[in-house]
């Protein structure tokens, strides 16, 4: 079974600092992806950015990147020029498929990212 | 595109009382999750949906939650004689079949007292 690992239960970074939050996966597939996920406090999960296994380079979406090692199966987010309004819990997540032809989303437990001013 | 949307989005009940929660997915996905998470955890996978066909549960799907989409639309999740441990965040996702991402509900928010 696949397995997300998250080890900073909560970040503090200040405005307009760059913040970096860690994630390490496993899984025994040579295709997979890897999503992270933000959680503000009315707890709507909203999408934040994509890796394929496959793709060769970084993923990058706004102010968001994804430092991706697959030999260390790392993919990590980084978060620049941090915001008060990135304030939020954060969920990086495997896909994962299912026998009937889905993909499921299996999450770590998340890290709490509190910006200050 | 209005999103996914979830209904009730807070819901107080009492041990032994049956609740019922819908998801209206967005409306050409024709793939929708039930996802539940507890206080502190992320969220994890109850069940999923291809159109009107349910084709794989969780082993967490215990005999007294049932979900169903009867015409490949909308979709509603039951708990019967609910339990003071079902309290929890229960979301739906759905996605179309091409895409990479799933599209999340604000959740509904369950307390069993």
């Amino acid at each position: 079974a696949q397995k997300i690992t998250q080890t900073q239960p909560g970040m503090f970074v200040q405005e307009k600092e760059a913040v970096t939050l860690d994630c390490t996966y496993d899984t025994s597939d040579q295709s997979y992806g890897l999503f992270w996920y933000k959680q503000p406090s009315s707890g709507e999960m909203i999408f934040l950015i994509y890796q394929g296994s496959y793709d060769e380079q970084n993923a990058t979406e706004g102010r968001y990147s994804l430092n991706f090692q697959k030999a260390r199966k790392s993919a990590n987010l980084v978060i620049s020029a941090s915001q008060l309004g990135d304030s939020a819990m954060y969920f990086c997540a495997m896909r994962e498929r299912l026998t009937g032809g889905g993909n499921k989303l299996t999450f770590g437990t998340g890290t709490q990212l509190k910006v200050e001013l | 595109d209005t999103g996914v949307s979830q209904d009730p989005r807070h819901k107080i009940t009492k041990r032994g009382q049956n609740v019922t929660f819908r998801c209206d997915p967005i409306s050409e996905h024709n793939r929708l999750y039930w996802y539940r998470q507890t206080l502190g955890q992320g969220p994890e996978f109850l069940t999923y949906f291809q159109n009107e066909a349910q084709l794989e549960k969780s082993r967490l799907l215990s005999d007294r939650f049932s979900a169903e989409r009867p015409k490949g639309s909308f979709s509603t999740l039951e708990i019967q004689r609910t339990e003071q441990g079902d309290s929890a965040m229960y979301l739906c996702a759905s996605i179309t079949g091409q895409g990479k991402e799933q599209f999340f509900g604000p959740g509904t928010r369950l307390t069993v007292l």
